[in-house]
């Protein structure tokens, strides 16, 4: 079955750099692209960007601009996001999420399915 | 920049019917899809493309759009349909995808 597993949770000073990993399994990995949506504590979904396995393209949400990079490692089916300069407004939970139509760049896709989601905790 | 709109709350008896709302300029002419989220979980999605179901989500769940609102429908709610519900568009203006703020379904 289709799956995304990420990393484990991080626990980082402000200012330090975190990346999350996540390996998708039981499909053609470069055939959909990839979300990544992030959900501070007792807070809604907030979209932070998109990246096409196929050909790495991105579209990176204007607020994240400059402090965030999506890649993937299509030899380990892998997809990452790294985000810099972490202040304590950036601790939420991280998901990857899977585009729903892999004819559709990220562009009136929806998501499916989401990985389980990896806790990022900034405090000094 | 576009915003949609839900209403924080939604409470059903169970059996019953339960419309949550999704407000938003003209959202009829855009593609709108719905998650659900139960505590400690990751989204789910239970519509695409305004009112098309992924394989596994019961018939209860449907969709509709027109106009400024677009509505997810729960019939013959049952306790574990308890979660909160979050409407996606892509906004072409902006280049970004929006969600609503979510809603809170409480079956009493």
């Amino acid at each position: 079955q289709v799956q995304l597993v990420q990393s484990g949770a991080e626990v980082k000073k402000p200012g330090a750099s975190v990346k999350v990993s996540c390996k998708a399994s039981g499909y053609t990995f470069t055939s959909y692209g990839i979300s990544w949506v992030r959900q501070a504590p007792g807070q809604g979904l907030e979209w932070m960007g998109w990246i096409s396995a196929y050909n790495g393209n991105t579209n990176y949400a204007q607020k994240l601009q400059g402090r965030v990079t999506m890649t993937t490692d299509t030899s380990t089916s892998t997809a990452y996001m790294e985000l810099r300069s972490l202040r304590s407004d950036d601790t939420a939970v991280y998901y990857c999420a899977r585009a729903g139509n892999p004819s559709l760049a990220v562009a009136n896709n929806w998501f499916d399915p989401w990985g389980q989601g990896t806790l990022v905790t900034v405090s000094s | 920049s576009y915003v949609l709109t839900q209403p924080p709350s939604v409470s059903v008896a169970p059996g019953q019917t339960a419309r949550i709302t999704c407000g938003g300029n003209n959202i009829g002419s855009k593609s709108v899809h719905w998650y659900q989220q139960k505590p400690g979980q990751a989204p789910v999605l239970v519509v695409y493309d305004d009112s098309d179901r992924p394989s596994g989500i019961p018939e209860r769940f449907s969709g509709s759009n027109s106009g400024n609102t677009a509505t997810l429908t729960i019939s013959r709610v049952e306790a574990g349909d308890e979660a909160d519900y979050y409407c996606q568009v892509w906004d072409s203006s902006s280049d970004r995808v929006v969600f609503g703020g979510g809603t809170k379904l409480t079956v009493l």
